[in-house]
């Protein structure tokens, strides 16, 4: 079973307007982080925003927050006030555990344009 | 500037020969990976490392071979048992203190 899963393989957004980029996740361990990673077409991944499981308020970061809910097991992006700068590809990413030192495990991504 | 070089960017192989791909990162990190990006797709993990002389095989192990003799040093090389190597790879790291892994800037490699 898939532990991540981005339903959205492309989205398209009108410059200065917000995007919501949805991910669900999987996993019976109590204790885990959620993180959203940016990739552009240069290749290198980008780390934008991370959630814990425990953390009672949904996390932000400059234009980006992390709409997140347990019992849906969701953890969506949404950036807001869209640059031509934010076309890229957006991976949604889970670690298991406490332990910072466990590998993420990535969905497949959701490429995101943004029209000018 | 603290972070993680991975050499070299582009890398060409001819069928049946063996390739090393080079991770160093000078941030302190206990924990380096190795991840596979084919086009279009999301990272798939190959190997990781906890700590120095001891790694785990991830997903996609098959066909590749790691070794952690130093801290900050994660080779990675592609034998000829892998059947279909040519994709974007990708080396990370991170630590006990901050939760995000941080990535280079990947190895792009293409059999000929």
């Amino acid at each position: 079973a898939q532990k991540i899963t981005q339903t959205q393989p492309g989205m398209f957004v009108q410059e200065k307007e917000a995007v919501t980029l949805d991910c669900t996740y999987d996993t019976s361990d109590p204790s885990y982080g959620l993180f959203w990673y940016k990739q552009p077409s240069s290749g290198e991944m980008i780390f934008l925003i991370y959630q814990g499981s425990y953390d009672q308020q949904n996390a932000t970061e400059g234009r980006y927050s992390l709409n997140f809910q347990k019992a849906r097991k969701s953890a969506n992006l949404v950036i807001s006030a869209s640059q031509l700068g934010d076309s890229a590809m957006y991976f949604c990413a889970m670690r298991e555990g406490l332990n910072a030192a466990r590998q993420l495990t990535f969905g497949s991504g959701t490429q995101l344009t943004v029209l000018p | 500037d603290g972070g993680i070089t991975q050499s070299p960017k582009y890398l060409f192989r001819k069928e049946g020969q063996n390739v090393t791909l080079s991770c160093e990162q000078n941030l302190n990190h206990d924990a380096m990976y190795w991840y596979r990006q084919d086009p279009g797709q999301g990272l798939r993990l190959i190997y990781y490392s906890q700590i120095v002389n001891d790694f785990q095989k991830g997903d996609i192990a098959e066909g590749y071979s790691v070794s952690r003799e130093k801290k900050e040093s994660f080779p990675l090389t592609v034998t000829s048992a892998q059947k279909n190597p040519t994709a974007f790879y990708l080396c990370a790291s991170s630590d006990r203190v901050n939760t995000e892994a941080f990535f280079g800037q990947g190895t792009r490699l293409t059999v000929v």
